[in-house]
């Protein structure tokens, strides 16, 4: 079964530029989650899909972040403009429940996107 | 925010010694999961443990669960150099009104010396 796909692993950029990461969940997983993980933290939920709909969004930074996941499938994370505490890893996830409400069990992680803002 | 937090920060043992690593949360919760992080590398899965369990096995990993203390733990036997990782509790805190996310805390780094 594949996993969690991301691209691009690496990206550089200057400060105030854009970047967008893109994932690919795992096959059938109704559940997409973005996370930011800064060097030395836990990540922190960004916005999380069911379906093509968003469920919480609540510590996603609307004036430079922007997500959306066409028919249900792939995400795409934007950034735009960029800030220098923007530097870190941005985590896509997957997992299967498909209901509003399910309690989740077991997200599935790609391998994670390391930004660097200069 | 961060529900749970993670004790010790780091941790550096031997190899073949048991590694202990704690949690605490703060809120009640529908169920509790660690997750370990290779340097460099995605989130991997070890085990959830709901609210209403107690302990869980799975290999050489043993997790217990207090929710009267609000904490877990989480117990590796027998280290091997490949354990070296972060490790990462997360819990699902309950009456979150249909939007159930995972929150993670800071993690614990464990080194297995050879």
């Amino acid at each position: 079964e594949a996993g969690v796909a991301q691209s691009p692993r690496y990206k550089i950029i200057e400060k105030r530029q854009s970047v967008a990461f893109w994932c690919n969940p795992i096959s059938g997983h109704a559940t997409l989650y973005w996370y930011q993980q800064i060097l030395g933290q836990g990540p922190k939920l960004l916005i999380q899909f069911q379906n093509n709909g968003v469920v919480d969004d609540s510590q996603l930074p609307k004036d430079r972040f922007s997500a959306e996941r066409l028919k249900g499938v792939d995400s795409t994370l934007k950034i735009q403009p960029a800030k220098l505490e923007d530097s870190a890893v941005y985590l896509c996830a997957s997992s299967l429940h498909s209901l509003a409400g399910v309690v989740p069990g077991e997200l599935f992680f790609g391998e994670g996107s390391r930004l660097t803002v200069l | 925010s961060q529900q749970g937090e993670e004790d010790p920060q780091a941790l550096s043992i031997q190899e073949g010694e048991n590694a202990t690593m704690n949690c605490s949360y703060k809120t009640s919760i529908n169920n509790l999961q660690w997750y370990r992080q290779n340097s460099g590398r995605g989130l991997v899965h070890l085990i959830l443990i709901r609210s209403n369990e107690r302990e869980k096995h799975s290999g050489r990993l043993r997790v217990t669960l207090d929710t009267s203390k609000k904490s877990s733990s989480l117990l590796i036997t027998a280290s091997r150099a490949a354990d070296t990782a972060s490790y990462f509790c997360a819990t699902v805190p309950r009456g979150q009104g249909g939007s159930e996310k995972l929150v993670f805390g800071k993690g614990t780094k464990l080194t297995v010396n050879p």
